[in-house]
């Protein structure tokens, strides 16, 4: 079966980086695109990023363009989020998220990232 | 890129019937035909429910239906039962493979 699992989350002050790590499973993963996908406490779900089958392919919503990189290593089955210059308005929980067609169709449980001094 | 508008609440009685609905704009909503909605249990995996406005991924019980007129989208729930009760987030592609999620529904089973 499908398994995505996050890993990388912690606490980590303004402006400094993190990366964000999604081991998948249970699929052919360079056949599909990933996204990341993100819930800040108390808010609803936001689009982050998408990256495409190969890896060539990049796009990000517009908050955290410049700022954030979506890559992927088709080798490890393994999906990346480098994210740099954190705001607090960053904190969420961050999903790893499975394309298909124009929806997502598998979920990982997310890992919590929290922006603080 | 704003969030796509939910109703914050539906409730219902065991096997009544509530729509959720989800408005765009026309750079959103009404330009594709690729709305999506999700159930989430808060603390779980979000669980993909209708794709493509109304096609329902193999699994998910015919109780769960989607529809769509000009920039807004629909999830109607029939024969509402108590596991029903969680959040629900419509979720539409916005165009150079950008997506953008629904602001949620708190679906609240009496």
């Amino acid at each position: 079966q499908v398994q995505l699992v996050e890993s990388g989350g912690g606490v980590v002050q303004p402006g400094r980086s993190l990366r964000l790590s999604c081991a998948a499973s249970g699929f052919t993963f360079s056949n599909y695109g990933l996204h990341w996908v993100r819930q800040a406490p108390g808010k609803g779900l936001e689009w982050v990023a998408l990256v495409s089958y190969d890896g060539n392919n990049k796009y990000y919503t517009d908050s955290v363009e410049g700022r954030f990189t979506v890559s992927r290593d088709n080798s490890k089955n393994t999906l990346y989020l480098q994210m740099n210059s954190l705001r607090a308005e960053d904190t969420a929980v961050y999903f790893c998220v499975k394309s298909s067609g124009w929806s997502f169709d598998y979920w990982g449980q997310g890992t919590l990232v929290t922006v603080s001094s | 890129q704003s969030a796509l508008t939910q109703p914050r609440s539906v409730s219902g009685s065991p096997g009544q019937s509530v729509t959720i609905s989800c408005t765009g704009t026309i750079s959103d909503v009404g330009g594709y035909n690729y709305v999506s909605w999700y159930q989430h249990h808060p603390g779980k995996a979000p669980k993909l429910l209708i794709y493509d406005v109304t096609k329902r991924p193999s699994g998910v019980p015919d109780r769960f239906s989607g529809s769509k007129s000009g920039n807004t989208a629909s999830l109607t729930i029939s024969g509402l039962q108590a596991e029903d009760e969680a959040d629900y987030y419509c979720c539409s592609y916005a165009g150079i493979y950008t997506y953008v999620f629904g602001t949620g529904t708190t679906v609240t089973v009496l």
